[in-house]
């Protein structure tokens, strides 16, 4: 079946500080992947996709790579700010059928200090 | 950008009373929707898929009865919550899908969410 997996949290970092927040994945087809950041109160907002292996998503300083070989799309950042502080999910989407829904992971609480 | 929009973004409602929350595709056409429901401990969970005309295909475990989706248009969705209980107050969040651009990637977009809290 598909699946995503991403680590639990919370993540605190102080500010500046590197973001690694790590997603692997299970899928049957060729999945798209996705990171949606949800600000607290709001909903969720699409942060980056990849719709095929190697491809690299980014936006607002966020990166993540489609690793096939690994089945990850880690989500990095090389300078987190207090701004960023949200919760971060991974999803996939796999077409075919009726499996066209997005499946997320369970979310991971960034909390960025001052 | 694609915009999705919810209605009302917090309600709060008497047990056994019945709540209904708007999700409209703004500016553009939407022929699938979703309805999520988030717990506090932050997973969201897909309740229901919504397409236009059609009746919306439930999940697993949830009840089609009281958790009414409705998808008349193409620019709308609504999810009415029957005789509610204190048990259905949650974060609720809708999606859709532009029937015409990005369907081929799978990306969706989000309202931003309704607030439901049943005393």
């Amino acid at each position: 079946g598909n699946s995503v997996t991403q680590m639990e949290g919370p993540v605190t970092l102080s500010e500046e500080a590197f973001l690694t927040i790590n997603c692997t994945y299970t899928a049957t087809g060729y999945p798209s992947l996705f990171w949606y950041v949800q600000y607290p109160g709001e909903g969720l907002q699409l942060l980056l996709k990849a719709t095929k292996a190697d491809d690299k998503g980014s936006n607002k300083g966020f990166e993540a790579t489609y690793r096939k070989e690994t089945t990850s799309f880690h989500l990095e950042k090389g300078s987190v700010q207090v701004s960023d502080s949200a919760v971060y999910f991974c999803a996939l989407s796999v077409y075919g059928g009726a499996t066209n829904k997005l499946i997320f992971g369970t979310g991971t609480l960034l909390a960025v200090q001052p | 950008g694609a915009v999705v929009s919810q209605h009302p973004s917090w309600v709060i409602c008497k047990s056994g009373t019945s709540v209904k929350i708007e999700c409209r595709s703004l500016d553009f056409q939407a022929t699938t929707m979703f309805w999520y429901r988030q717990f506090p401990k932050q997973s969201l969970m897909l309740m229901a898929t919504s397409n236009e005309g059609s009746k919306a295909t439930y999940e697993q475990g949830v009840e089609k009865d009281k958790f009414l989706i409705n998808h008349a248009s193409l620019t709308l969705s609504t999810l009415t919550v029957t005789s509610a209980h204190p048990e259905d107050s949650s974060f609720y969040i809708c999606s859709a899908r532009d029937k015409a651009g990005v369907a081929n990637t799978g990306e969706l977009f989000f309202g931003e969410g309704s607030r439901l809290t049943v005393l």
